[in-house]
Parts: structure tokens; sequence; C-alpha cells
């Protein structure tokens, strides 16, 4: 089965510093992976995804993330952090043949003025 | 416009109730989805319907059944409501079945938040 794990429930960084949200996943085969957000009392929206196509991926505000398959891993950066991007941001993964997403359980992040 | 919307945005109701959530999607998209938020945050999903088919029916009590009149509308009906369903649960779609290729996405509404009193 596949799954995903979210290291830190809680991140906080400065105003201006690196974001940096980790993500690890656990496949049998390279899988697609998702990163969403989650704003204060919204649904979820897509960051980002990898599909193979580059294992360098870029999203919407800045965001980015780089598929390891050596550390089975898909970190999402940003580096520079701003006040708006404090929010839930949910790691999901699935495999390439049919079957449901699977979320990680979260990383709440939190911009320290 | 509103892609994904659900109806209500708030539910607060007694134990042993029967409770509906509506969701509509605009998108024209053939698959939707609903997901349960806990109060961890923790997202699971529940049910997946493409074009009026049940695909995904994961491990869910039988007092929750969705209903999906068209394409464009997937609800959830809950009967005898219990404390532990307190939740947020959202509706999502994506043009396809499975919303993992390359250019599809999963979109979400806004969530509704249910409170079992």
């Amino acid at each position: 089965a596949q799954s995903v794990t979210q290291l830190g429930s809680h991140v906080s960084v400065s105003e201006g510093a690196l974001v940096l949200l980790r993500c690890n996943y656990s496949s049998s085969v390279p899988p697609y992976l998702f990163w969403y957000v989650q704003y204060p009392n919204q649904g979820l929206q897509l960051l980002l995804k990898y599909t193979s196509a580059a294992t360098l991926v870029k999203g919407i505000n800045g965001f980015e993330a780089e598929f390891k398959k050596s550390e089975t891993s898909f970190h999402l950066t940003k580096p520079s952090a701003h006040m708006s991007d404090a929010a839930e941001y949910f790691c999901a993964v699935r495999k390439r043949e049919n079957e449901k997403l699977t979320f990680g359980t979260g990383t709440r992040l939190t911009i320290i003025p | 416009d509103t892609a994904v919307s659900q109806t209500p945005k708030y539910l607060v109701t007694q134990m042993g109730n029967d409770k509906s959530i509506k969701c509509e999607q605009n998108l024209g998209h053939d698959t939707m989805y609903w997901y349960k938020q806990d109060s961890k945050k923790f997202l699971k999903i529940m049910f997946s319907y493409n074009n009026k088919e049940l695909i995904i029916n994961e491990t869910v009590p039988n007092r929750f059944s969705p209903k999906s009149p068209d394409k464009a509308h997937l609800n959830l009906h809950i009967n005898s409501l219990e404390l532990g369903d307190s939740a947020v649960y959202f509706c999502a779609s994506s043009q396809g079945r499975w919303a993992g290729g390359t250019t599809d996405t999963q979109y979400f509404g806004p969530g509704t938040r249910l409170t079992v009193l």
C-alpha cells in the first residue's frame, strides 16, 4: 500500500526565511506525488505534483519540490517565507495504476513576523 | 463561479439524527469524491463516483450513504449520527477516474463542518 510520512506536524519559520516541509513516501514503484495547501477554513488547493516529467517541480506561490528516488522523498521548499504562506500543507501519493490518493497527516506552517 | 460547492458550510445536530450534505461541481468533471478530515487534520477518502458509478468505497460505516443523481452532484447522507462523526467533510472532483494523471487534478470544495452533540 502507498503511504506518505510528513515529518513535523508543526513548522515555524521567520518571514523571509527558507521554508522546508518534509515528505517521504513508501512505494514499490515510483508514484505520483502531490503537495496540497489548506488555508484556514478552506478546502485543499493543489500546489504542485510530480508525474515523472521532471524531478524538480515548480508550483504556485513560489513553492517547489524535488523528487529524490534514492531518498524516497518529495520535500517542499520556498526560498523566502511570506506571512500569507501560513497554512496546513499535505503531501499525497498515488500509485501509477488506478488507485486513490493517500494523504499524509499534514504539517502546519506558522510564519513568525 | 465556485467550482466545487458544498452545503451547508456548518451543521450542528444531535446524536441519532439523520443529515445530508450536498455537493455540486460545475467543472464538467466525471469523478467526484467525499473525504473526511478529523480533528487532527487527517484526511481520508470515503467514497468516489465516476459518472454516477461507485468506484471507491472505503471502510466506512453503512450509516453513510452517498448518492449521485447525476455526475455534477454527489450527496452524502448520514443516518443515526454519532459523536465520532464530528469532522469536516470535503467534496472533491476530477476529470479523470483516478485524478493522478499528468494533466488531472482534484478540486476540493470548501468543506462542511459537522458537529454532533
